[in-house]
């Protein structure tokens, strides 16, 4: 089965820097989706990125970059120049081909300023 | 806003009762997924309908059911509610049935069962 590893409960970093938030995987596909969700205090879930596996191009979205290692299943997020609006809990997810998303449980990210 | 609606934003009630949750996708998109959000089991899928059919079970209790109608909006049912049901609840929705295309999430109805 596919599983989702985000070993950093939580996360803190300073306004203006940078920080880079670790998510493992497991899927026995060699096709598939990846995906960091974003979670503020209002509870809605808002994409930040996605990277298609068989695309070895990292991703990228203004601040936010992967670094994806699929040999190693491995899909860290890295935010720069943090602002305190990036102050949220962060899901890193899975798509195989078909229907459900696997979540993994979350790092909350604390910004300071 | 991601364009997926649901209603109730909250919902509070008494265990063994029943409740129903709906969910409006995207315009244009066919397949509506229900997930499950709690703290000791975090983010868990539920189950998907494309088109009026149900596709995929995930971690669904035999006490909830689902449906998705001819308009496309689906309804979640839970029944005997119990403590431990106690969640937020998203509906989110793709446009195909099995692909990779993006999930859009509503905004989640919090239940709380006292």
């Amino acid at each position: 089965a596919q599983t989702v590893t985000q070993s950093q409960p939580e996360m803190s970093v300073q306004e203006a820097e940078t920080v880079t938030l670790s998510c493992t995987y497991d899927t026995s596909e060699s096709d598939y989706y990846l995906f960091w969700y974003k979670q503020p205090p209002s509870r809605q879930m808002i994409l930040v990125i996605r990277q298609e596996a068989y695309k070895q191009q990292n991703a990228t979205e203004n601040r936010f970059s992967v670094n994806f290692q699929k040999a190693a299943k491995s899909f860290s997020l890295k935010i720069s120049d943090s602002q305190l609006g990036d102050a949220a809990m962060y899901f890193c997810a899975l798509l195989e081909y078909g229907n459900k998303l696997v979540f993994g449980a979350g790092t909350i990210l604390r910004v300071k300023s | 806003d991601s364009g997926v609606t649901q209603t109730p934003k909250h919902l509070i009630t008494a265990t063994g009762q029943r409740v129903t949750l709906r969910c409006s996708p995207r315009s244009g998109d066919l397949s509506v997924y229900w997930y499950q959000q709690s703290l000791d089991q975090g983010l868990q899928f539920l189950i998907q309908y494309y088109n009026g059919e149900e596709r995929a079970k995930g971690n669904i209790l035999e006490r909830f059911s689902a449906q998705q109608f001819p308009d496309l909006h689906s309804e979640l049912n839970l029944s005997s509610l119990e403590l431990g049901d106690s969640a937020l609840y998203f509906c989110a929705s793709s446009v195909a049935r099995v692909s990779y295309n993006e999930q859009f999430f509503g905004p989640g109805t919090r239940l709380t069962v006292l």
